[in-house]
């Protein structure tokens, strides 16, 4: 069974650092793009990275760019998300899904951004 | 970037009925198209890709259809489990953009 579990979020001050992670289990982990996607309260999801199987090509939405870098260590199953210069607008809960139909998806994380 | 437009934004309906949702993309994006049911504190769920490729363990009565700028999901005869909220998505290119959702909600 395809899993994907979220960890690292929690409440930080304006202008704060945290990073987030993705573990996944049961499937082939370096043969699948991975994309981080967030929802803030009551609004629509926003897609805000991609990383390929490799790690070789990246993308990021215009909103984030700059101040969160997508990651991925294919021998730990892992994806990562660190987020710097958080504003109000990066409050949201925080899923990380696989492939770029979005087949499989975690069960999020929250991150509050508030002083 | 591709903008998506859902519609309706809010649609009521009752158990055994037959609803559509539209989907328009602002520009031509093929079949890359995918649909999505979330419940409220919940992940989303995949139900459709390629615009009309069910995903698997995905009951039959959702279909999606379309192609270009023109998408329909329906769901041909509700069940209690059905309401919830719904989104297409496209991933014709970068960003990837998600329509506002259509909330289904109990007639």
């Amino acid at each position: 069974e395809v899993q994907l579990v979220e960890s690292g979020g929690g409440l930080v001050q304006p202008g704060g650092s945290l990073r987030l992670s993705c573990a996944a289990s049961g499937f082939i982990f370096s043969s699948y793009s991975l994309s981080w996607v967030r929802q803030a309260p009551g609004k629509r999801l926003e897609w805000i990275s991609y990383i390929s199987h490799s790690g070789a090509t990246i993308h990021y939405a215009d909103s984030v760019k700059g101040r969160f870098t997508i990651s991925r260590d294919n021998a730990k199953n892992s994806l990562y998300l660190q987020m710097n210069s958080l504003g109000d607008e990066d409050t949201a809960v925080y899923f990380c899904a696989r492939d770029i139909q979005f087949q499989h998806w975690g069960q999020g994380t929250l991150v509050t951004v508030s002083s | 970037d591709i903008q998506m437009t859902q519609s309706p934004s809010l649609l009521s309906a009752s158990v055994g009925d037959r609803v559509t949702i539209t989907c328009r993309a602002s520009q031509d994006i093929s079949n890359y198209l995918a649909w999505f049911q979330q419940k409220p504190g919940k992940a989303p769920k995949s139900l459709i890709y390629a615009a009309s490729t069910l995903q698997s363990g995905v009951p039959s009565r959702f279909s999606g259809s379309g192609s270009g700028t023109d998408f329909t999901l329906a769901i041909s005869s509700l069940q209690p489990e059905d309401f919830a909220t719904y989104y297409c998505q496209h991933y014709n290119g970068y960003p990837f953009t998600f329509g506002q959702g259509t909330k289904l909600e109990i007639k």
